[in-house]
């Protein structure tokens, strides 16, 4: 167990609606970050929070947001969606001092029909 | 920009053998080199990571990796191969392009799968 929680497991949603997927990190991190991992994309970087604030981003759709509450959670935002943002996201998180290794969630499973 | 390259799709071993999953890395600057495991349906598992010191780096479940500066590589290995060792691998660089330090996402490479046969 790495400590980082994701909600839901699964979701399963049709074309043009909206979600919102939850992530809480390991006890203590600051960082937050967002990948999405699909079949034919690998693991793309979607963005990073640091103690509430964007600190990175990446090739995140700009029908995607994201933000980090003070008590350090974050909430990934999907709108308008298409059959192609199906795919697994996962949220990782990283403690400040740490060599850059991140700690993985186990993943939100969207399926857009 | 920082990038890496897993030359791989797939990896076959039978079990008790040796096991070497490629990657090779373009950086500027030291690099940070990452290995983690991927089970089905579940999340990334940090293996190990190569940040200075010495070459050969030892991780979780007997892996290890080695760094080679010249051929810019940070190849994994296991000695022996198990049936359970049978997942998707992947190689990261730490992105040290942004300079300040709460900012050092990783960049992934396309993963490798393991396929370890009894």
């Amino acid at each position: 167990d790495s400590g980082v929680t994701q909600t839901p497991k699964h979701l399963i949603t049709a074309t043009g609606q909206r979600v919102t997927l939850r992530c809480s990190p390991r006890s203590g991190d600051l960082s937050v970050y967002w990948y999405q991992q699909s079949l034919d994309q690998g693991l793309q970087f979607l963005i990073q929070y640091y103690n509430g604030e964007e600190r990175a981003k990446g090739n995140i759709l700009e029908r995607f947001s994201a933000q980090q509450f003070p008590d350090l959670h974050s909430e990934l935002n999907l709108s308008s969606l298409e059959l192609g943002d199906s795919a697994l996201y996962f949220c990782a998180s990283s403690a400040l001092q740490g060599a850059g290794e991140l700690f993985f969630g186990e993943g939100s499973r969207l399926t857009v029909l | 920009a920082q990038s890496v390259a897993q030359p791989e799709d797939q990896v076959n071993v039978a079990e008790g053998n040796p096991l070497t999953v490629k990657c090779t890395y373009s950086v500027s600057g030291n690099p940070y080199l990452f290995w983690y495991v991927q089970y089905p349906n579940r999340g990334l598992q940090f293996l190990l990571k190569y940040i200075t010191g010495d070459n050969l780096v030892k991780g979780s479940y007997g892996f290890e990796a080695e760094f080679n500066k010249s051929q810019t590589s940070f190849h994994l290995k296991k000695p022996s191969a198990l049936v359970s060792d049978s997942a998707l691998y992947f190689c990261a660089v730490r992105d040290a392009s942004n300079r300040m330090d709460s900012s050092y996402k990783l960049i992934f490479g396309s993963g490798t799968r393991l396929l370890v046969r009894p």
